[in-house]
């Protein structure tokens, strides 16, 4: 059965530096989402792709964020100053259809 | 903004007892989804809830769909130790838009 892969899967790095995350989603599917999901709460998302268009990045911190899906294929999650508070799960869902989500296993990222 | 709220936020059962989650939107939803989290894992889809006051069930766990398509419920029947893990409801306000999450419902289950 295909999977949403992602690298990588654990992260630690220190406040100030740069982090990117990985995703490669279920073939074929066009919609590609990042979400961030902290300790005890649900996703909440960060991005949504339709192919290489962004569609929804409004919750995105954008002076610290960026997300990039080039060729509407696999996408990068890039954090650049990493602060304490970015100290979350990162998870990529992708969905056909824009409907059905499917999630990937997760970067899990600590800021130290 | 839209919220979807979710209660309890935790709950524990003795192995065959029922559970129960709730889940309400603020706002009327196009669907509505549950997903299952173990601990260390990554959300499962369960289920997509479509049509005003529908019903599904799979084994031993029923989904319902409030009339209004703003609530929706999760009762799982005679639990057992492999139920254990967060339950979380997820709104879709519009088709093709993100989902938004409740906070879930963590069940624990004792043998």
């Amino acid at each position: 059965e295909a999977e949403v892969a992602q690298s990588p899967r654990y992260k630690i790095t220190e406040k100030s530096q740069a982090v990117a995350f990985w995703c490669d989603p279920i073939s074929g599917h066009a919609t590609l989402y990042w979400y961030r999901q902290i300790l005890g709460q649900g996703p909440e998302l960060l991005v949504q792709f339709q192919d290489e268009s962004v569609v929804d990045d409004s919750q995105l911190p954008k002076d610290r964020f960026s997300a990039e899906r080039l060729k509407g294929v696999d996408s990068t999650l890039k954090i650049q100053p990493a602060e304490l508070g970015d100290s979350a799960m990162y998870l990529c869902a992708s969905s056909p259809q824009g409907d059905t989500q499917y999630f990937g296993p997760g970067t899990r990222l600590t800021v130290l | 903004g839209q919220q979807v709220m979710q209660i309890p936020q935790y709950q524990h059962v003795q192995e065959g007892e029922d559970f129960t989650t709730y889940c309400n939107s603020s706002t009327t939803l196009s669907n509505i989804q549950w997903y299952k989290q173990r601990p260390g894992g990554h959300p499962v889809f369960l289920i997509q809830l479509v049509k005003s006051g529908e019903v599904k069930k799979q084994k031993r766990l029923t989904f319902q769909f409030g009339e209004a398509k703003k609530n929706s419920s999760l009762h799982i029947t005679a639990t057992q130790t492999t139920d254990v893990g967060t339950y979380f409801c997820a709104g879709v306000i519009q088709a093709g838009t993100a989902l938004i999450f409740g906070k879930g419902t963590t069940l624990s289950v004792s043998s």
